[in-house]
């Protein structure tokens, strides 16, 4: 079974903090990817990567920078925290090598921003 | 700018019946299309995929895609209360999932 795994489920942090949230996968899928998700706006694309060190922005990257060192770790960056960024935090990853690229979730992280 | 419409519902229905969910998009050239469930407060689930016209069909449920149309949509038979949820349709572009906004299902015993 896949496994996506992330930092925390639920986080709060104050306006102006830069806060890290991790995302581990086991499956050794070269493609990961952050979303946040807000109700009535759906799940939105923030940042992606197919391999170490490459990274894409999605459609919505303003405010967030991402990290990946390494295969298995995606790293999301808020580098100064403020309050319209509190939300759903959902990663996830696929295989290329899969035929359609399916994309399977982490159990999100909730962010609160005071 | 690539759109994926649903219906945000709820749909009701009672238990048994059948729940058909619908879902329509804007990229011509999408070639694949998935369903994924997600319970309140839990992260989407990958119910089923389907690249081809015609229907799909994994248990209870159906995926049937018209590309023609631009209308993909998925059957549950024999609806359960374990079945409320809300139903993400997504779309596969180059290289990433576009994702509608979803439609909640809630089944009635």
């Amino acid at each position: 079974d896949v496994k996506v795994t992330q930092s925390s489920r639920y986080l709060v942090k104050r306006t102006g903090e830069k806060v890290f949230l991790e995302c581990v996968q086991d499956m050794d899928h070269e493609n990961m990817f952050w979303y946040r998700q807000d109700p009535g706006l759906g799940l939105r694309l923030i940042y992606f990567s197919y391999d170490v060190k490459m990274k894409e922005k999605g459609d919505i990257p303003e405010g967030y920078s991402v990290s990946r060192e390494k295969k298995e770790r995606f790293s999301l960056i808020l580098e100064s925290a403020s309050t319209n960024q509190t939300s759903m935090y959902l990663c996830a990853s696929s295989s290329h090598q899969a035929p359609y690229n399916e994309q399977f979730f982490g159990p999100g992280t909730r962010l609160t921003v005071l | 700018q690539k759109e994926v419409e649903q219906n945000s519902g709820p749909l009701s229905v009672p238990e048994g019946a059948i729940a058909s969910l619908n879902c329509t998009y804007s990229d011509r050239g999408s070639q694949s299309f998935f369903w994924y469930r997600q319970y309140s407060g839990k992260s989407p689930e990958l119910i089923m995929f389907i690249y081809s016209n015609g229907d799909k069909e994994d248990g209870r449920f159906t995926a049937q895609l018209n590309k023609a149309s631009q209308y993909v949509s998925l059957l549950i038979r024999d609806s359960q209360p374990s079945d409320s949820a809300t139903y993400l349709c997504a779309v596969k572009g180059y290289s990433t999932l576009t994702f509608g906004k979803g439609t909640m299902l809630l089944v009635s015993p």
